[in-house]
């Protein structure tokens, strides 16, 4: 069964600090990786999205890296703000099937 | 602008009632889907649809019906066979293609059973 797990489950960081956020996966045949960002309430939005090719992609102060071999992702929040505090969420997709396997989440608050 | 619109954002069913969730898009996307998120839990997967008059399975189905006569429209109706249908629904959509796909989301709805 194709799954994708993510850690930590919540974390709490100061404003301005890094944090790095964990992504397994073990689906297969592998087509795309995506990161959303999910405001309480609202939709998840896209962050970004990789393939089997991409190594590493930033939007602004988020970079995502993954790597295929071992089936690992992060993403990288640099220096935090108070509005990143949300929900992220690693999403799997397999090759030519368009059902996509969710991770639970993670989910990050940043306090002043 | 382009985007998908669910509708009501919040809704209220009384026990042993069938309730509609309406999902429109209009980005002309092959495929649409419905996701249940409960506290604490990852979005699971109801109803997919990769082409108007056909849909599949998810992991969760049972107590939920779907249609898909329009290509811009994929409503999910709880049923009162669902026994725990209070919870925050998401559709979304996306194009049908190799890798790279990505899903939109529409706002999601808020379903509390009173």
């Amino acid at each position: 069964k194709n799954q994708v797990e993510q850690s930590p489950q919540s974390l709490i960081i100061l404003e301005g600090k890094n944090c790095t956020l964990q992504c397994n996966y073990t689906v297969s045949p592998f087509s795309n990786l995506r990161w959303y960002k999910q405001d309480t309430g609202r939709g998840p939005v896209s962050l970004t999205i990789m393939t089997f090719s991409e190594n590493t992609k930033s939007n602004g102060r988020y970079t995502a890296t993954l790597d295929a071999d071992t089936k690992q992702s992060s993403l990288h929040i640099t220096a935090s703000q108070l509005s990143d505090s949300a929900s992220y969420i690693c999403v799997v997709s397999e090759w030519g099937y368009q059902k996509v396997t969710f991770g639970t989440g993670t989910k990050l608050q940043v306090i002043p | 602008d382009g985007g998908i619109t669910q509708s009501p954002k919040y809704l209220f069913r009384k026990e042993g009632q069938n309730v509609t969730l309406s999902c429109e898009q209009n980005l002309n996307h092959d495929a649409m889907y419905w996701y249940r998120q409960d506290p604490g839990q990852g979005l699971r997967l109801i109803y997919y649809s990769q082409i108007v008059n056909d849909f599949q399975k998810g992991d969760i189905a049972e107590g939920y019906s779907v249609s898909r006569e329009k290509k811009e429209s994929f409503p999910l109706t709880v049923t009162s066979a669902q026994k725990n249908p209070t919870a925050f629904y998401l559709c979304a959509s996306s194009m049908i293609g190799t890798g790279g796909t990505e899903a939109f989301f529409g706002q999601g709805t808020r379903l509390t059973v009173v």
